[in-house]
């Protein structure tokens, strides 16, 4: 079956720096869309970014992803990172094989931000 | 913007009791599903339903029950707590191009 892998459950970074979230995906089928969603403490996962585009560059609030097909990623990034971008961060995946167009989640990495 | 409201916000259950999680949405979305977040294991999918008076199992079904009698009501239904079922749960609708989730229930099984 699909499934989405985060390797790293905590990232630790300093304000200012760069970030980079892994997501590598398995699926069976072409016509899948890939999805970041975040979620600040509390509150209900929302929609951080969404492509189904191979090679092309996803942008939004800062964050941005690309699709790579070849190598089955669809990594987070963000040049300069906020004290206000500490959550959690889940990769998903959703796709006909699943029948329902659920949205198959990674196990979510945990970015905290330090000053 | 999408609403997808869920009640009880946090719910203390004990071991052997019933439970009932409610969700409602006023998006005249097709699609409702229902998923536990437990840490090191993300979001994972119970049921599901794309249509009033139907639903579907999800990944981990066994112990939840669910009901859509209406298509802005979807239920989930533990009719035995038990100790594992601990988590928070998440509701959420779906247009083609995004989930909306709600804000959650917090369920503490003792």
């Amino acid at each position: 079956g699909d499934s989405v892998t985060q390797t790293e459950g905590l990232v630790t970074v300093t304000e200012g720096l760069p970030v980079m979230l892994n997501c590598t995906y398995q699926t069976a089928y072409s016509d899948v869309a890939f999805f970041w969603y975040v979620q600040y403490l509390n509150e209900a996962p929302k929609l951080l970014l969404r492509s189904s585009t191979d090679n092309k560059r996803t942008e939004h609030q800062g964050f941005h992803a690309t699709l790579h097909k070849s190598s089955s990623s669809f990594h987070l990034q963000k040049s300069s990172v906020q004290l206000s971008d500490s959550a959690l961060y889940y990769c998903a995946l959703s796709g006909a094989s699943s029948g329902s167009w659920q949205l198959i989640f990674g196990s979510g990495t945990q970015l905290t931000v330090m000053p | 913007e999408a609403a997808v409201t869920q009640s009880p916000r946090s719910k203390v259950a004990v071991t052997g009791g019933k439970v009932t999680l409610s969700c409602h949405q006023t998006n005249n979305h097709d699609y409702m599903y229902w998923y536990r977040q437990d840490t090191g294991h993300g979001l994972r999918l119970i049921h599901y339903s794309y249509v009033a008076d139907s639903t579907e199992k999800g990944d981990i079904p066994d112990g939840y029950k669910a009901s859509r009698p209406s298509q802005e009501n979807f239920s989930l239904i533990l009719e035995l707590a038990s100790l594992s079922q601990t988590a928070v749960y998440f509701c959420a609708s779906r247009t083609n191009a995004e989930q909306f989730f709600g804000p959650g229930t917090r369920l503490t099984v003792l």
